[in-house]
């Protein structure tokens, strides 16, 4: 079945480090790939999302590209903000089968500190 | 702009209790969804409704039931309350077009529930 892997955190790290957390996943069909952001006490947002092989999703200085040869979708952001504290989730979506079928990563925690 | 609307937000209920989740969505979106999400396990679909008056399962159905009476609407019943069942619940809704495996979910705050 279709399947979403992500590194687990927390991932911590200073305000204006580098950040990558990677996600891989693993479906039939061709997917639809999304990165969501989930703030403390609130539901899951888009982030960005990619629908076709080497695209490139980008919102708020975060990017992801679509490979499709290494099943890969790496969220990056070239200068973290105390701001960007958050769970991340990794998610695809597969046509067909009467609805949108999601399927989710775990999520992996940011904590940035000042 | 309100979104995906859930209430209550907070419950605690004792075993063997029922009670019911609301979500409202003023999006004019097709397609609704219930959620739980429990720590390191992700989201895991419960039911989802493909329009007015369907509902179907999801990943985890059992001991849950669901209605969506109105299109803006959809509610998720806990009829006899379980330990198991704490858990925070989100509700999601998308627009239903053909190629609606592209199109986002939108989320409610959640209803964090709390069972002894």
């Amino acid at each position: 079945g279709d399947s979403v892997t992500q590194m687990e955190g927390p991932v911590t790290l200073s305000e204006e480090a580098f950040l990558t957390i990677n996600c891989t996943y693993t479906a039939t069909g061709y997917p639809s790939l999304f990165w969501y952001v989930q703030y403390p006490g609130e539901g899951l947002q888009l982030l960005l999302k990619a629908t076709k092989a080497d695209d490139k999703g980008s919102n708020k200085g975060f990017e992801a590209t679509y490979r499709k040869e290494t099943t890969s979708f790496h969220l990056e952001k070239g200068s973290v903000q105390v701001s960007d504290s958050a769970v991340y989730f990794c998610a695809l979506s597969v046509p067909g089968g009467g609805y949108q079928k999601v399927t989710f990563g775990t999520g992996t925690k940011l904590q940035v500190i000042p | 702009n309100a979104g995906v609307t859930q209430t209550p937000k907070f419950r605690v209920l004792k075993t063997g209790q029922s009670m019911t989740l609301l979500c409202a969505q003023d999006m004019n979106h097709e397609y609704m969804y219930w959620y739980r999400q429990d720590p390191g396990m992700g989201l895991r679909l419960i039911h989802y409704s493909v329009g007015e008056g369907t509902t179907a399962k999801g990943e985890v159905p059992d001991g849950y039931n669901v209605s969506r009476l109105k299109k803006q609407n959809f509610l998720l019943g806990l009829e006899s309350a379980a330990p198991s069942q704490t858990s925070v619940y989100f509700c999601a809704s998308s627009r239903g077009l053909t190629t609606a495996s592209n199109q986002p979910q939108h989320f409610g705050d959640g209803t964090r529930l709390s069972i002894l």
